[in-house]
């Protein structure tokens, strides 16, 4: 059964850096693409980059370039976001989904995590 | 970048009604038109890839049609656990890009 878990809830305050993660079992983790898709409180769905497991090779939605690192570790099968200086408007339900398969033909998800929520407060 | 709009933003309906939902893309994008449906709390689940394809395991009172910028999802029927918000996304070309939702409600 494939599988995408996700780290727990955080509580952070503006400033402080942050990694989530996304560890993906029950299938080969460097045969299919990791989305991240941002969903801040009461809004719909921002899709915020993506990752091959295979080589780390990303790519960004422009609203988010430069704010969050995208990362995997193909040797754990996990996937990782990361923020360096959170801030309040960071705070949201952050999901990973897997792509359908490796290459942009496959850039739609049945299999996603459960999401982690950041909560980013003083 | 490829902008998807959505309408309505929201509709209400009753069980047994026939819902249409309606996705417009900026530029043609092919088929490469997705549509998911979100429940409170949960994650977003696939109903319909590629424009027209079921999703395995998804009643088949979910339709998906359309091609270049106009897209339609139609639920015939209307069942209880169908009231959710139901968003489609666009996979032309990066950046992907989701519509605003569309929320059904029960009247």
């Amino acid at each position: 059964e494939v599988q995408l878990v996700q780290s727990g809830a955080e509580v952070k305050k503006p400033g402080e850096s942050l990694t989530i993660s996304c560890k993906g079992s029950g299938y080969s983790f460097t045969s299919y693409w990791i989305t991240w898709v941002r969903q801040m409180p009461g809004k719909g769905l921002e899709w915020m980059g993506r990752i091959d497991p295979t080589d780390s090779y990303t790519k960004y939605g422009p609203s988010f370039q430069g704010h969050v690192t995208i990362s995997a570790d193909k040797s754990n099968s996990t996937a990782y976001l990361q923020w360096s200086s959170l801030k309040a408007s960071d705070s949201a339900i952050y999901y990973c989904a897997r792509h359908e398969g490796s290459s942009s033909y496959y850039e739609y998800f049945h299999h996603w995590g459960q999401g982690t929520l950041i909560t980013v407060s003083s | 970048d490829i902008q998807m709009t959505q309408s309505p933003s929201s509709l209400s309906a009753s069980v047994g009604d026939r819902v249409t939902i309606t996705c417009r893309a900026s530029q043609s994008i092919s088929n490469f038109l997705h549509w998911y449906q979100q429940k409170l709390g949960e994650a977003p689940k696939l109903l319909i890839y590629s424009a027209s394809s079921l999703q395995s395991g998804v009643p088949s009172r979910f339709r998906g049609s359309g091609s270049g910028t106009d897209f339609t999802l139609t639920i015939s029927n209307l069942q209880p656990e169908d009231f959710a918000i139901y968003y489609c996304q666009q996979s032309f070309s990066p950046p992907l890009a989701f519509g605003g939702g569309t929320k059904v409600e029960v009247k």
